[in-house]
């Protein structure tokens, strides 16, 4: 039961670089979103999707861009990587296309942009 | 909006001590409500949830108690162990939002800290 998988665990960028921070789940949840967890400022939401095709921002969405194709992949691509970019990226996904059911998380990708 | 205040911590206890982590909310609508833990490098995992007013939600001897009145949802323990060290989030889903859908506003996590 593989569940919610993120790759890559570790990357770091250079400023101006441009990538993309892959999720993939095996759940058939309709809803999946994109975090990031900054020291002191609990997560945030980036962007979500609450199925294959549809996609909305969240609280910070400046600087990333999202697309779903399918309903297993959710990607995240960061335009041109600035160091306030420099996170921790949880992606989540839920049962039944809403949160209330509970999110699972995968395990994040440390993100570190110089 | 939709807030969610809990205390940072760090919080120590001695293993067996009796744990409560106070989260308060303020939320538009009627939220459900949640407690995540994230163990060190790891996600973060749904602990427990309570998804109306005076439900109890509980799940490996911790327990919380949804209290639309104090509008909290304070997390309990009765006998703490060193494998509960971790982070604590406590979170919200708004259901005035077209149930939800645009996420769950978390507060900033209360790291914890068992020592035996």
């Amino acid at each position: 039961n593989a569940g919610v998988t993120q790759t890559p665990k570790f990357q770091v960028l250079k400023t101006g670089q441009s990538m993309t921070l892959q999720c993939a789940q095996d759940m058939n949840h309709e809803y999946m979103s994109w975090y990031r967890q900054d020291p002191g400022m609990g997560l945030r939401l980036i962007h979500y999707s609450v199925g294959a095709g549809i996609t909305d921002q969240g609280e910070v969405p400046n600087g990333y861009n999202v697309s779903r194709s399918t309903t297993e992949d959710f990607p995240l691509r960061l335009l041109s990587a600035a160091p306030s970019q420099t996170s921790v990226y949880f992606c989540a996904s839920s049962y039944g296309g809403l949160p209330n059911y509970g999110y699972t998380f995968g395990s994040g990708t440390r993100l570190t942009v110089v | 909006g939709n807030s969610v205040t809990q205390m940072e911590g760090p919080v120590t206890l001695s293993e067996e001590a009796f744990l409560t982590i106070n989260c308060t909310y303020t939320a538009t609508g009627y939220p459900s409500l949640f407690w995540y833990v994230q163990y060190p490098g790891e996600g973060l995992q749904l602990l427990l949830k309570a998804t109306k007013a005076d439900d109890k939600g509980s799940n490996k001897g911790f327990e919380a108690t949804y209290r639309k009145e104090t509008t909290s949802f304070h997390l309990e323990k009765g006998s703490v162990q060193v494998s509960d060290s971790a982070v604590y989030f406590c979170a919200l889903s708004d259901n005035a939002s077209g149930g939800g859908a645009d996420g769950l506003t978390f507060g900033k996590g209360t790291h914890l800290i068992i020592q035996p």
